[in-house]
Formats: structure tokens, C-alpha cells, sequence
């Protein structure tokens, strides 16, 4: 039973470029809420899809988007990368609406220079 | 934002000694849970406490919850180093149907042989 996998593992990009990073549920998950984590810190809510929409949104700006697609995995799109915006981003599913319990992949770590 | 703030921000033990951390949070919730997170690694869900239980166990760890106080703690008992690792409360802001989970900063544990 495969558990959230995520594409790339690592990535570097230039500070404008635009960026796409994938995840895949854990199986039987529906829900899929993706986290920013700067080194040292936690992680800090993005947004959560289910049934193929936008649920919920954390304090990101439009740059930050985002996709379902119909067998539940998800996309993370970032355009005009910012310096700021190197960090670890974690894919999590759940079942449902109660993001009761979480279930995380390894996540990707994004170096923008 | 964040919801939960965990304390201390590090913690260092031997094995075989009890490791407390804590966690305060801001507004009311529906459950608090505990994760842990190896070095550069997803998270772990470790043990989630509702808001109308005050103490769960989960082997050797003890989580207690005081929802007077906005707070919780996470007890590991006999400590391993195997246990080294940052753990992160978090915490569920029900907003529109839909639950979506605020994570705090983190304790980070290293336990020596």
C-alpha cells in the first residue's frame, strides 16, 4: 500500500522562473493539503483540495496555485520565484474533510538562487 | 500564523530519560495532534487527543490535554535515540466545512547514548 509520494525530490530553479511539484495520495485518500516549511521552522498551510477544489487557503499569496486532478493526486504550481520561497514543500492526505489524521510524503526541496 | 507553540524550542536528554514538551495554542479547537519529523524527512503522525479527552496513551508516549489552559503536553518515556527527531503539535481551525490542520514551530529532540 503505497503511501504519498511526491515529484521531484529536489529542485533547483532561478528567482522568476515557475515551478510545478507533484503529489500522489496515499491510497484510499481523497483530500490533499500541501505545507511550505522553512529550515527550523514548521510547516505552514498552503491550501487543501478535495473533490477537485480549492477547500481552504493559508496566508500564501497568488503566486501559489494549485490543481486536483480526478484520481485525487495534486499539482503545487509557484510562479516569479522568490528567494523566499526556498524551502521544503510537504504534500499530505487525508480521507474526507476532518484532515484526521495526516498523512505526509518526504516532501520536495525547493532551492531558488 | 501559527496556532500552536511548542516549548521548549529544544530539548536535549540522555537515553533512558523521560523527554516532556509542551504546546499552547489560541483558539478554540476540535483535536490536538502530535507529529514528529526526522531530519529533512515528511512528518509522522504520532497521537491525536479531542477536546473532550484530557489524557491518551499511545506506549511509551503520553499526551495530556488541558483545553481550560490551551495547552498540551507530549510525555516519551525511557527515551531512545532512536526518538531524535523534531516534534510539532497541531492543531484543527474548522472553517467552512472544512478542517485544516496549523502546525507550531516544533521542539527539537536529541536524545544521547
Amino acid at each position: 500500500d503505497a503511501g504519498v509520494t511526491q515529484s521531484p525530490t529536489h529542485l533547483i530553479k532561478t528567482r522568476g522562473q515557475q515551478v510545478t511539484l507533484r503529489c500522489s495520495p496515499k491510497s484510499g485518500h481523497d483530500t490533499v493539503s500541501w505545507y511550505q516549511q522553512a529550515l527550523g521552522q514548521g510547516p505552514q498551510f498552503i491550501f487543501q483540495y478535495y473533490e477537485e477544489e480549492e477547500r481552504q487557503r493559508g496566508n500564501f499569496p497568488d503566486r501559489f496555485s494549485g490543481h486536483q486532478f480526478p484520481n485525487y493526486s495534486s499539482e503545487l504550481n509557484v510562479n516569479a520565484l522568490l528567494l523566499g520561497d526556498s524551502a521544503l514543500y510537504l504534500c499530505a492526505s487525508s480521507l474526507g474533510r476532518n484532515n484526521s489524521p495526516l498523512h505526509f510524503g518526504n516532501g520536495t526541496r525547493l532551492t531558488v538562487t | 500564523s501559527q496556532q500552536g507553540e511548542e516549548d521548549p524550542q529544544a530539548l536535549s536528554i540522555q537515553e533512558g530519560e523521560n523527554a516532556t514538551m509542551n504546546c499552547s495554542y489560541k483558539t478554540s479547537i476540535n483535536n490536538l495532534q502530535w507529529y514528529r519529523q526526522n531530519s529533512g524527512r515528511g512528518l509522522v503522525h504520532l497521537i491525536l487527543i479531542r477536546s473532550n479527552e484530557r489524557e491518551k496513551h499511545s506506549g511509551r508516549l503520553r499526551v495530556t490535554l488541558d483545553t481550560s489552559k490551551k495547552s498540551s503536553s507530549l510525555l516519551i518515556t525511557a527515551s531512545r535515540a532512536a526518538d531524535t527527531a523534531s516534534y510539532f503539535c497541531a492543531t484543527t481551525a474548522f472553517s467552512g466545512g472544512y478542517n485544516k490542520l496549523i502546525f507550531g514551530a516544533g521542539t527539537r529532540l536529541a536524545v544521547h547514548p
